[in-house]
């Protein structure tokens, strides 16, 4: 059965850092792209960000460019996703997905909350 | 980037109804478009892809039709576990877009 299980996630202030994982089971992880997608209520669900099967490559939605960094570890079959300089507007849920432009399985969602 | 309209955000049906959700591109994306479902406190699960094509699992009496900017998801007769937000998504260009969703409520 393929499963992607999350952790991480968590309080932090404005500026402020923090990583979430992602780790996937049931698959060749080292076959698929991964992505973080993150969720509100007012925007709804937004793409952040994607890595290819290697991590040689990674592309990032604008609004996050600069402050995240999307890496994998194959061996620990593993997607990360490390946030600097943190917005209040970056509070959401965020989800790892597997795929190349379409997202056929998720995480289970991991909130992050930007607030002083 | 291309803009994702799904409409109506919410409706209410009963058990056995026949329910259509539309969703339009602001640019024509062929037949790259993408279903989903979400259950409360749930990740979405993977519906429909290529617009009409019925991912492994998923029940026949959901449908997608549609090419170029509009799209539709039908669910032929709704089921208790059908109640939930569907979102669509454009697969034709980074960076992958989303509407904002429709609710279907009891």
């Amino acid at each position: 059965e393929v499963q992607l299980v999350q952790s991480g996630g968590g309080f932090v202030q404005p500026g402020g850092s923090l990583r979430v994982s992602c780790v996937g089971s049931g698959f060749t992880f080292s076959s698929y792209w991964m992505h973080w997608v993150r969720q509100t209520p007012g925007e709804g669900l937004v793409w952040v960000a994607r890595v290819n099967s290697d991590g040689s490559d990674a592309t990032y939605a604008d609004s996050v460019k600069g402050r995240f960094t999307i890496s994998r570890d194959n061996v620990k079959n593993t997607v990360y996703l490390q946030m600097n300089s943190l917005r209040p507007e970056d509070t959401a849920f965020y989800y790892c997905a597997r795929g190349v432009s379409m997202f056929d399985y998720w995480g289970q969602g991991a909130l992050v909350t930007v607030s002083s | 980037d291309i803009q994702m309209t799904q409409s109506p955000s919410s409706l209410s049906a009963s058990v056995g109804d026949r329910v259509t959700i539309t969703c339009r591109a602001s640019q024509s994306i062929s037949n790259h478009l993408i279903w989903y479902q979400q259950r409360p406190g749930k990740g979405p699960r993977f519906l429909i892809y290529d617009a009409s094509s019925l991912y492994s699992g998923v029940p026949s009496r959901f449908s997608g039709g549609g090419s170029g900017t509009d799209f539709t998801l039908t669910i032929s007769s709704l089921q208790p576990e059908d109640f939930a937000t569907y979102y669509c998504q454009q697969s034709y260009t980074t960076p992958e877009t989303f509407g904002q969703g429709t609710r279907v409520d009891i």
